[in-house]
């Protein structure tokens, strides 16, 4: 199995300011890699696909980049509805393994 | 507009059954991958199972292959998840998600459904 693993783990940042998640991939997995957004009580939602296309209406603060193992979500322009826990996708091979979550505090 | 509506939840004992269902609508159902993931009480996402747009193909995790099974009714736009054996480990928020194919990410979940696997 293709393993993830993000960091860091918990981040806090100020509002206005950006952030970068890295999601590290244990074999490659070329540009098949995912990004959604989960806040409390709620269902994730996708953000980015295929590394770094941005779903049809999240707004372009968010950004991916990266490829073959190492991946990056950007965030910017941080205001306090991005609290949330953001997970990393491998969907380049079964069975699909997502990142362990980084939960993203806005000061 | 999506809509995908699990139900089928509760709490079971151990080594129950329990079978989930998944009301789709807004989409051409037929022509997405559906899958379910899970997330234990806490903690992350765990894909369980896959079933192909014409049900021509299931996959499973090593974790439930031999206790679910995932199936699809096109003509009736729902996805089933039918859980056997269930164990402790089993407790977690169950979502219906949809994938275009090859290629493309999970681009919908449904609100989940809790299954509770307790004695």
């Amino acid at each position: 199995d293709i393993q993830m693993t993000q960091s860091p783990s918990t981040l806090s940042a100020s509002v206005g300011g950006r952030v970068t998640i890295t999601c590290r991939a244990s074999q490659s997995i070329s540009s098949w890699l995912a990004w959604y957004q989960q806040k409390p009580g709620k269902a994730p939602i996708l953000l980015i696909y295929n590394t770094s296309i941005l779903e049809t209406g999240v707004p372009s603060k968010f950004s991916g980049g990266g490829s073959v193992t190492e991946f990056t979500l950007t965030i910017s322009s941080l205001q306090p509805h991005d609290s949330a826990t953001y997970y990393c996708q491998q969907y380049n091979a079964y069975p699909w393994t997502f990142g362990q979550g980084t939960k993203v505090e806005i000061k | 507009e999506v809509q995908m509506l699990e139900s089928g939840g509760g709490l079971v004992q151990p080594g129950g059954s329990l079978r989930l269902s998944c009301a789709a609508s807004g989409f051409t159902f037929s022509t997405y991958v559906m899958a379910w993931v899970r997330q234990a009480p806490g903690k992350g996402l765990e894909w369980v199972s896959s079933i192909g747009g014409r049900g021509d193909y299931t996959l499973y995790a090593d974790s439930v292959k031999g206790r679910f099974t995932i199936s699809r009714d096109n003509s009736k736009s729902t996805l089933s998840l039918q859980m056997n054996s269930l164990r402790a480990d089993d407790t977690a928020v169950y979502y219906c998600v949809k994938k275009l194919g090859y290629g493309y990410a999970l681009d919908y979940w449904g609100q989940g459904t809790l299954v509770t696997v307790s004695s």
